[in-house]
């Protein structure tokens, strides 16, 4: 059974750009997590997906969205990228809505120069 | 915002013995789970307990959860070199359900 697969593993980008990150769920997984991980802040969660629906949201700007599609994919977009979003950035799925143990995927990891 | 605490923030052992790490939470939860991470790569899923349990095993893992204290423990036991990894408690709140981590604990295990 595949993993939790996350592209691109490396991203090099400049401030006010923006960014897609994939994130392809374990097989039947309906639930997709993302998480944005720094030394500073460690794992501050962004958004949780099931079925197409944004289920919760974490405190972050309205820069950092999301979204899932009808095969459980997952797509992170930031937009006008700063410097503070250089980070970790971590997709789980799930096979039921919140609560469940989560598989990770092993991350875009994300620098803004 | 993180929901648990974590302590120790590191710890060093010598392989053989035991590690123990704790952590604390603040609000109301629906389970806690444990999970580790190698060298900031995904985080593997070890061990999850609910709300209503107050032990559970996993081979060398050994997990306590005592909800009037809103704390938990990991203990792994005979600890290898390959324990050696960052170590996260996660709530799963039991209002909205969302997973929050804490801060993390930075295991060594010495040969």
């Amino acid at each position: 059974k595949a993993g939790v697969t996350q592209t691109p593993r490396y991203l090099i980008k400049t401030r006010g750009q923006q960014v897609t990150l994939s994130c392809s769920p374990i097989s039947g997984h309906r639930s997709v997590s993302w998480y944005q991980q720094t030394p500073g802040q460690g794992l501050q969660f962004l958004f949780e997906y099931f079925s197409e629906t944004q289920r919760n949201k974490g405190n972050f700007p309205g820069r950092f969205s999301g979204r899932q599609f009808s095969n459980s994919r997952s797509e992170m977009n930031v937009s006008t990228l700063e410097l503070g979003d250089s980070a970790l950035y971590l997709c789980a799925s799930s096979l039921l809505e919140g609560g469940s143990g989560y598989t990770f995927g092993s991350g875009t990891r994300l620098t803004v120069v | 915002s993180q929901q648990g605490e974590e302590d120790p923030q590191a710890l060093s052992i010598q392989e053989g013995e035991n590690a123990t790490m704790n952590c604390s939470y603040k609000t109301s939860i629906n389970n806690l789970q444990w999970y580790r991470q190698n060298s900031g790569r995904g985080l593997v899923h070890l061990i999850l307990i609910r709300s209503n349990e107050r032990e559970k095993h996993s081979g060398r893992l050994r997990v306590t959860l005592d909800t009037s204290k809103k704390s938990s423990s990991l203990l792994i036991t005979a600890s290898r070199a390959a324990d050696t990894a960052s170590y996260f408690c996660a709530t799963v709140s039991s209002n909205d359900y969302k997973l929050s981590f804490g801060a993390g604990t930075t295991v060594t295990v010495r040969a």
